[in-house]
């Protein structure tokens, strides 16, 4: 099992630019969450995705769109990429069945600079 | 609002001795708490967890507290590894999870 894969691992965009982050898990999980990592400020919340065809926002949403492909990809979308926007960006997976609550597992992360 | 702070931004302890990463969130709706150790380039790895109706999880040499009452979480780790060098983030929540900031810690040979 490759767990939480997520592509590029690198990224530069101009100001205005757009660009897509891919994600996938091969774990069977039903919901995914896109995060980004900033000094100082732990892990925040984009989006999720609670099952396939369902997305809501999280804490930082401006700036992004989400795609839940199908049950195994979830897709974080900047439309017009500004240097704010210059994070490492987190996907996680987490089984999410009924009656409990489980770890979110996590990918390698994607390092975005947007100048 | 941060809901969930870690007050802390690094701890330094020598190998062999304990290591305590403390945590306290404000959201008295959280069920759930967890730990998750992070590495340089890489994507934070889970480590520990534990339900609200619980004070008390071990796995091996970590244990997380937890005090409902005082809405505080900590991780203590021992002995300390230098493997354990690493930033350490809690979290709460349900099926959304909220993070503290994260603690760097260094274990001194």
């Amino acid at each position: 099992n490759a767990g939480v894969t997520q592509t590029p691992k690198f990224q530069v965009l101009k100001t205005g630019q757009s660009m897509t982050l891919q994600c996938a898990q091969d774990m069977n999980h039903n919901s995914m969450y896109w995060y980004r990592q900033d000094p100082g400020m732990g892990l925040r919340l984009i989006y999720y995705s609670a099952s396939e065809g369902t997305t809501d926002k999280g804490e930082v949403p401006n700036g992004y769109n989400v795609s839940r492909l199908n049950k195994r990809e979830f897709s974080l979308r900047l439309e017009s990429a500004a240097p704010s926007q210059t994070s490492v960006y987190f996907c996680a997976s987490t089984p999410d069945l009924a009656g409990g609550y489980y770890e979110q597992y996590f990918g390698p992360g994607t390092r975005l600079t947007v100048t | 609002d941060q809901q969930v702070k870690q007050n802390s931004p690094s701890l330094s302890v020598q190998e062999g001795r304990i290591s305590i990463l403390n945590c306290d969130y404000t959201n008295s709706m959280f069920d759930y708490f967890l730990w998750y150790k992070k590495y340089p380039a890489e994507g934070p790895t889970f480590l520990i967890s534990i339900s609200s109706i619980k004070d008390k999880n071990e796995d091996g040499r970590f244990t997380v507290f937890l005090n409902k009452s005082a809405k505080h979480l900590s991780l203590h780790i021992v002995p300390s590894q230098p493997g354990d060098s690493a930033v350490y983030f809690c979290a709460g929540g349900g099926q959304k999870l909220v993070f503290g900031q994260g603690t760097r810690l260094t274990i001194n040979p």
